[in-house]
């Protein structure tokens, strides 16, 4: 069974603060891991997605396989980055396309 | 395009009534799903289709019955739901590769009365 835990379920912090937004995560094959996020009163949207190693306002996030990890990190953080983040798993093979979500995160940043 | 477009917008239903949801995207996607989502919950997987046919059922009671009349369409019909069944209903549809993003719509806010 697949399984995604956020153990942080609210995080405060000020505008150009570091912030890290925690994620581990359970399953026996190779994981593709996401981080969505949910701005208020808009829809769910992909944010990161770990097979393309890539930033996107000016998030990151890195596999760490040996600890099931999958945190997300930004050096300084803005007002607009204010909303909800989901960190999701999508399992390979017959499971294809069942993509577990843990409980989220939301993050205040503070003028 | 590359919006998933989801009505109703909001849906009030009686218990013994029989209602329909829609999603629609024209990105050529051929993986659409539905999932439910409680109020500050995650969403919860309930279906997947690929390429127009049932790939997973999360186990999901019966009295909720997916269909994909196209590659561009999934409905939910809905018959006999309870009060509990009250929540946010979200498609999302994705390329049918590993890796690939999915894209949702803005949900169904369903309330069962």
């Amino acid at each position: 069974a697949q399984r995604v835990t956020q153990p942080e379920k609210l995080l405060s912090v000020f505008k150009g603060a570091p912030v890290e937004l925690k994620c581990n995560y359970s399953y026996s094959g190779s994981p593709e891991l996401f981080w969505y996020v949910q701005y208020s009163r808009q829809r769910l949207q992909l944010l990161l997605r770990h097979i393309s190693r890539e930033s996107i306002k000016g998030f990151t996030a890195d596999l760490n396989k040996g600890e099931t990890s999958f945190h997300l990190k930004k050096p300084f953080a803005q007002e607009e980055d204010s909303a909800m983040y989901y960190c999701a798993l999508n399992a390979g093979g017959t499971s294809y396309g069942k993509l577990t979500f843990g409980q989220g995160t939301i993050l205040t940043v503070h003028p | 395009d590359t919006e998933v477009t989801q009505t109703p917008k909001h849906l009030v239903m009686g218990m013994t009534n029989k209602k329909s949801l829609k999603c629609e995207q024209h990105m050529g996607h051929r993986a659409m799903y539905w999932y439910k989502q409680k109020a500050k919950k995650p969403p919860e997987l309930m279906f997947v289709y690929s390429y127009e046919k049932l790939s997973i059922n999360e186990s999901v009671p019966s009295r909720f019955s997916p269909e994909c009349p196209n590659s561009s369409l999934l409905n939910l019909h809905l018959h006999a739901l309870q009060p509990e069944d009250s929540a946010l209903y979200l498609c999302a549809s994705s390329q049918a590769t590993a890796g690939t993003e999915a894209f949702f719509g803005q949900g169904t806010r369903l309330t069962v009365v």
